[in-house]
This record gives structure tokens, C-alpha cells and sequence, in this order.
């Protein structure tokens, strides 16, 4: 497995508002990914962050709301933007590694966001 | 992606053997089925993998009839701490390991 960190690890924003949110992995790794949870449902995938490129967002998802950079292979930034309550979310970052022979995704311990 | 369904809840005792079957009916080929366990304010956490047949490691077993249709997560004598949330996801081990989380199943170990 990785060791994956983010920060902050919780915060309390004001609405209209913007926080971006780091990701660390202490190695490097091609597949990263952002999910959202929302309070008392499971998670849902935001978008993959594309190392070197723009990142790819699943439906329901925007860039302007939620710019991603991945500057190099153990590092992105997701960023919620012109914050609401309804963004008051956990948000995690994922990572892809090899083990045991198949390909395994591994999370971070999240953000926990309330808007206010 | 093929979808899953599992029980919302189930309650155990510790020391027991607690088994979450899930269903998967459209499971393609290529696709793996895969647990994770997810504790209160904490990201989901990987348990097993598995492709057919039975996979056990050191925290359960899987079990896959050969249909693949199904799969049943084991674990063997829970504790109050095995309290989580577990999900079972299907999907290809490489298709950018985009990752369809269902509803999971909630567990809860009482004493």
C-alpha cells in the first residue's frame, strides 16, 4: 500500500468561498482520483486527475466548479469553488497501485468540509 | 460498470462469523470484485480482492461460485471494532479503476 495524506483535514468555510484541498502520496503513482461524500451516503467519483493534462470530470462535475491540478506524479489539488452548503462533503483522494499482482485503489483519510 | 446489491445492515455479535453476500448479476469477464471497509470519518479502507473462487488473506475470505454472480465476504470472528461500513465494488482492474460505490452494507459487532 501507499501512504496518503491530505490537508486540510477538516475545515469550516464561509459559502462563496473557495478551499482547495491537497493530496501526498510518498510514492509515485499514475492513477489519481477525487470522490465526494456526501453526509450519510457513499461515495461518488468527482474526476480523475491526469498528470500533465486537464483532468477528466464524471457527470455532474465541472471544472469551474472544481479545479484540479496534478503537477506532478505524487501530488494534486482538488479545489471547491463559490462554496454552498450543499458542498459540505468528505472528499477523498484515491490512488491506483499494483498488488499482489492486480491493480488496487487505496484513499486518503479525507477532507471533512462544512459550509456555512 | 456492473452494478451491485447487498443488504443495508446486519447485526452480529463479536466472536461470530459474519458473511455480506452481494449480488452482481451483469458481472463482465474481465471484471474483479473487490471489498473495501469504510469506519466513521475515515476513507474506505481495501480488504480483499478477488477474480474466482476463494481468496483469503490475514482480515477475510472471499468467496466466488463459479458463476461469478455472487460473492460472499467473510469475516471470521468480528469484534467490536469490525463496526464499519463494507462495500463490494465490480469492475475491471484496468479500465482507470473508476470506482462505483453502491450503498455498502452497515455493519454493527455488539458486545
Amino acid at each position: 500500500s501507499a501512504v496518503i495524506s491530505q490537508k486540510p483535514s477538516r475545515d469550516i468555510c464561509q459559502r462563496g468561498t473557495s478551499l482547495t484541498i491537497q493530496c501526498q502520496v510518498d510514492s509515485q503513482v499514475t492513477m489519481m482520483f477525487w470522490y465526494r461524500q456526501q453526509p450519510g451516503q457513499s461515495l461518488t467519483l468527482i474526476a480523475t486527475a491526469n498528470q500533465g493534462s486537464e483532468a477528466t470530470y464524471e457527470s455532474g462535475f465541472v471544472i469551474d466548479k472544481f479545479p484540479i491540478s496534478r503537477p506532478n506524479l505524487t501530488f494534486s489539488t482538488l479545489t471547491v469553488s463559490n462554496m454552498s452548503p450543499e458542498d459540505s462533503s468528505i472528499y477523498l483522494c484515491s490512488v491506483v497501485l499494483l498488488a499482489g499482482g492486480t491493480e488496487t485503489q487505496y484513499f486518503g483519510p479525507g477532507t471533512r468540509l462544512l459550509v456555512l | 460498470l456492473a452494478k451491485t446489491t447487498q443488504p443495508i445492515s446486519m447485526d452480529s455479535y463479536e466472536g461470530q462469523e459474519v458473511n455480506i453476500t452481494c449480488s452482481h448479476n451483469n458481472i463482465a469477464t474481465n471484471d474483479y470484485i473487490t471489498w473495501y471497509q469504510q469506519f466513521p470519518s475515515q476513507g474506505p479502507r481495501f480488504i480483499i480482492q478477488g477474480y474466482k473462487t476463494k481468496v483469503t488473506n490475514e482480515v477475510a475470505s472471499l468467496f466466488i461460485p463459479a458463476d461469478r454472480k455472487s460473492s460472499t465476504l467473510s469475516l471470521p470472528r468480528v469484534s467490536l471494532s469490525d463496526t464499519a461500513v463494507y462495500y463490494c465494488l465490480v469492475g475491471p482492474e484496468a479500465a482507470g479503476n473508476k470506482l462505483t460505490f453502491g450503498g455498502g452494507t452497515r455493519v454493527l459487532v455488539k458486545p
